[in-house]
């Protein structure tokens, strides 16, 4: 069964600084990774995804991943945070035929200004 | 182009009642996926189809959740006798076939039961 875990249930930054949430995941397969956002009172959208392609991943808003296999883990980051960064993060793990998509516990991040 | 749509957006309802929620996926897409989220906690899955068919259930479906997708096409998720720890969103997925492991969300329905 495939899992992930979120280390941190809660990030605080300062705006402008480095924003890093970790996600460590199990996989019996290689493993289709994703992070997900959630603002308040809004469905999950899709930040980035690693298929097994270049293990550097970038998306949305400034956001990138690197998947680690040695290390299990694929950490979000993004070198400055915006205030409108403020919101729920999910890591995601799936098989690659996506039978079911597994997310992590999720961590708020906080930007102070 | 519309996304994934799920009404109602927020129901109450008191304990013992029953309550169904809809989900219209992405044309075209062929697989809907159910998820359940509670306050602080990640998604967690209940069940997903591929076009008509419910391929797999989670254990946390106990017996008074039922879900259907009857035309392949909209879905529904009905809790009969609802009771306090039913309160929850209820998320809405889909996907596309041959995509890129991409799953579509919905903004959710949110159950409160009283």
């Amino acid at each position: 069964a495939q899992s992930v875990t979120q280390l941190g249930s809660h990030v605080s930054v300062s705006e402008g600084a480095l924003v890093l949430l970790r996600c460590n995941y199990s996989s019996s397969v290689p493993p289709y990774l994703f992070w997900y956002v959630q603002y308040p009172n809004q469905g999950l959208q899709l930040l980035l995804k690693y298929t097994s392609a270049a293990t550097l991943v970038k998306g949305i808003n400034g956001f990138e991943a690197e998947f680690k296999k040695s290390e299990t883990s694929f950490h979000l980051t993004k070198p400055s945070a915006h205030m409108s960064d403020a919101a729920e993060y999910f890591c995601a793990v799936s098989d690659n035929n996506n039978n079911d998509m597994r997310f992590g516990a999720g961590t708020r991040l906080t930007v102070k200004p | 182009d519309t996304g994934v749509s799920q009404d109602p957006r927020h129901k109450i309802t008191k304990r013992g009642q029953n309550v169904t929620f809809r989900c219209d996926p992405i044309s075209e897409h062929n697989r809907l996926y159910w998820y359940r989220q509670t306050l602080g906690q990640g998604p967690e899955f209940l069940t997903y189809f591929q076009n008509e068919a419910q391929l797999e259930k989670s254990r946390l479906l106990s017996d008074r959740f039922s879900a259907e997708r009857p035309k392949g096409s909209f879905s529904t998720l009905e809790i009969q006798r609802t009771e306090q720890g039913d309160s929850a969103m209820y998320l809405c997925a889909s996907s596309p076939p041959r995509g890129t492991g991409e799953l579509f969300f919905g903004e959710g329905s949110r159950l409160t039961v009283l």
